[in-house]
């Protein structure tokens, strides 16, 4: 069975860091693009960063770009996403999300981690 | 960029009854060398995370029923429940993935 588990949410200052780790497990990771995406709350879904299966092609929304870093390490089945200079419209419920055979719509998703973003 | 406009926002509808939901694009999102249309369509029920539905524009997941269908090309897409049954009472999302992705806004189907 296909399992995605997020961590590494929780209550940060504006300003601060935080890193998202998204455990895979049921399926072989380097065979799949991943990607976040995230949900403030009472709102509708964004797309937030893609990585390709060898870690190589990396694509970022506009709004996190050069704050946030998506990254993989498949000999561990982990994804993660380190998240800098973060604001409160940040604050998002965010989730791992893989890729359908080399393409970027999600056909399997974790249940997500909460970050908030507030002093 | 992509942007991708839903309409309506919300919708009520009777048990039974059809429900359609729109999708436009700002740009065409059929691939010419494939002759394939990157739209997907997500269910998002509360507390929950999005469920694929479909995907190629028409092409049902594995396991969705068949009473939820998937039309359109170009920059028009539909997603259809043809009958419409208590438990598909939820928030459905429309995305682009010609070039990275982009979420429409959402529309939330209720009972009417």
């Amino acid at each position: 069975e296909v399992q995605l588990e997020e961590s590494g949410g929780g209550l940060v200052q504006p300003g601060g860091s935080l890193r998202l780790s998204c455990a895979a497990s049921g399926f072989t990771l380097s065979n799949y693009w991943m990607s976040w995406v995230r949900q403030a709350p009472g709102k509708g879904l964004e797309w937030v960063a893609n990585i390709n299966q060898d870690g190589i092609e990396k694509y970022y929304v506009d709004s996190v770009k050069g704050r946030f870093t998506i990254s993989r390490d498949n000999a561990k089945n982990s994804l993660y996403l380190q998240m800098s200079s973060l604001r409160a419209e940040d604050t998002a419920m965010y989730y791992c999300a893989r890729g359908y055979s080399g393409y970027v719509f999600y056909d399997s998703w974790g249940q997500g981690t909460l970050v908030t973003v507030s002093s | 960029d992509f942007v991708m406009t839903q309409s309506p926002d919300s919708l009520a509808v009777s048990l039974g009854e059809r429900a359609t939901i729109n999708c436009k694009s700002s740009r065409s999102l059929l691939y010419n060398s494939n002759n394939k249309n990157y739209l997907a369509w997500y269910q998002q029920k509360p507390g929950q995370p999005p469920k694929l539905l479909i995907y190629w524009a028409s092409t049902r997941e594995s396991g969705v029923p068949d009473r939820f269908s998937g039309s359109g090309s170009g920059t028009d897409f539909t997603l259809t429940i043809s009958s419409l049954q208590a438990e598909d009472v939820a928030v459905y999302y429309c995305q682009q993935y010609y070039d990275t992705s982009t979420f429409g806004q959402g529309t939330r189907l209720e009972i009417k």
